[in-house]
Order: structure tokens, then C-alpha cells, then sequence
């Protein structure tokens, strides 16, 4: 069964450094998101992805995030400079034609900020 | 925007017993609820669904309701297994996102 997949698993880096998380969505999907998880905490949303385009953010999704598809099989978030508090698990989720609300969750990046 | 409430945050039931959540929204445009189960450290997976035009659906061990008018959605979890312990989140959809409830921890005692 195919699956959404992301690179790394696992990110450490210094505070006001620049971060790329990356997504492979499942391959016939057409919307795509982000979400983070705070440890212990619930998943919140930052952002979906259609057509090219933003289609809706959340206050979290500041001026220090973007989101780009490069290709036609990435979809990747930077955080342009690190806070303390951006340290989460950030899950990418994808949903297809014709079931655009069932979305599915990749095995997330923890991002540690140090 | 939306809000989801969710009880309780912990939940211990004997296996074999019945496990039932609760949430409540706030967003009457939601109209599109799912489920999420989580085992620590990995992905949140979808594990049943409900959308606003279905008062009902069951899936083997596990059914989930919604009332519109109360905006009140459950979960329920029959004849328990150890592998139902995990997370549990609730969540409505008003739109393009999904909005979490902060999640009960299912525990299954042997």
C-alpha cells in the first residue's frame, strides 16, 4: 500500500539556522500538508497545498515558513531561521482526487533546535 | 475557527471491555470528522471516518456516532485488544485542514 514518506527522520540543528524538511506525498495525490506535533502535545495544522499554491495557513505559519513543490513528487517545508520553539515532530499529509478530506500522515522529521 | 474538545485524556479498560470517546466541536461548518490512532513515535493513522450527511458507521470493532446538532461526535472501541492501546485523536474538517482534539491515551489492562 502506497505510502507518504519523509526525509530525515531525524534533524538537529542551531538556532537561527535554516531547515528543509522534505515529503514524498502518495504519488496520485493532489493535496498536501503540514502539521506539527509538539511533544506530548496535539497535531496542529500549519498548511495545505493545491495547485501550486498555498490554499490555507494557520497563525503558526509565519513569515519564517514556506512551502515549495519543486517537482512532481516533493513537497518540502523550510523554516527559514530556527526558534527554540519550533523543536516538534512535523508530519507532511497528503489526500487524493476524488477523497480530498481523507488525509494521510507520513512518519514525520523530529526537529530538535538547540 | 474550529475547536475539538476531547474526553478524557486517559482512559483504562480490561481487555474485552468496551472503550468509548467523546468530542465536541465548535465549527458548524465542519462536515467531515476522522479518526486518528497514534502508537508512540509514530505516524497518526486514520482508522475510521465519518462525514456530516451520516448520523452512524461501524468498521468490525469499532463505530463512531455523530450528532450535527449537538455537534458531538464519539468513538467506540469494542472487545478491546492490547494492540488498541495507543492515542486516540478525534477531529473535524471545516475545510482544507483538520483540526486535532489533544488526544486520550487508551490503555488496555490484561
Amino acid at each position: 500500500e502506497p505510502e507518504v514518506t519523509q526525509t530525515p527522520s531525524h534533524q538537529v540543528t542551531q538556532m537561527g539556522q535554516e531547515v528543509i524538511l522534505r515529503c514524498v506525498p502518495i504519488s496520485n495525490h493532489l493535496y498536501f500538508y503540514w502539521y506539527r506535533q509538539i511533544l506530548g502535545q496535539k497535531v496542529e495544522f500549519l498548511v495545505s497545498f493545491y495547485n501550486n499554491e498555498i490554499s490555507e495557513k494557520s497563525e503558526i505559519f509565519d513569515d519564517q515558513f514556506s512551502v515549495e513543490r519543486p517537482d512532481g513528487s516533493n513537497f518540502t517545508l523550510k523554516i527559514r531561521s530556527t526558534k527554540l520553539e519550533d523543536s516538534a515532530m512535523y508530519f507532511c499529509a497528503s489526500s487524493g482526487p476524488g477523497r480530498k478530506y481523507e488525509q494521510y500522515f507520513g512518519p514525520g522529521t523530529r526537529l530538535t533546535v538547540t | 475557527g474550529e475547536n475539538v474538545e476531547q474526553h478524557p485524556s486517559t482512559l483504562s479498560v480490561q481487555e474485552g471491555d468496551s472503550a468509548v470517546i467523546k468530542c465536541t466541536y465548535s465549527d458548524s461548518a465542519s462536515n467531515y470528522f476522522p479518526w486518528y490512532k497514534q502508537e508512540l513515535g509514530k505516524r497518526p493513522q486514520l482508522i475510521i471516518d465519518i462525514r456530516s450527511n451520516v448520523g452512524e458507521k461501524k468498521d468490525q470493532r469499532i463505530a463512531v456516532t455523530l450528532n450535527k446538532t449537538a455537534k458531538h461526535f464519539s468513538l467506540h472501541i469494542t472487545e478491546t485488544q492490547p494492540e488498541d492501546s495507543a492515542v486516540y485523536f478525534c477531529a473535524a474538517s471545516p475545510d482544507d485542514k483538520i483540526i486535532f482534539g489533544k488526544g486520550t491515551r487508551l490503555h488496555i489492562l490484561p
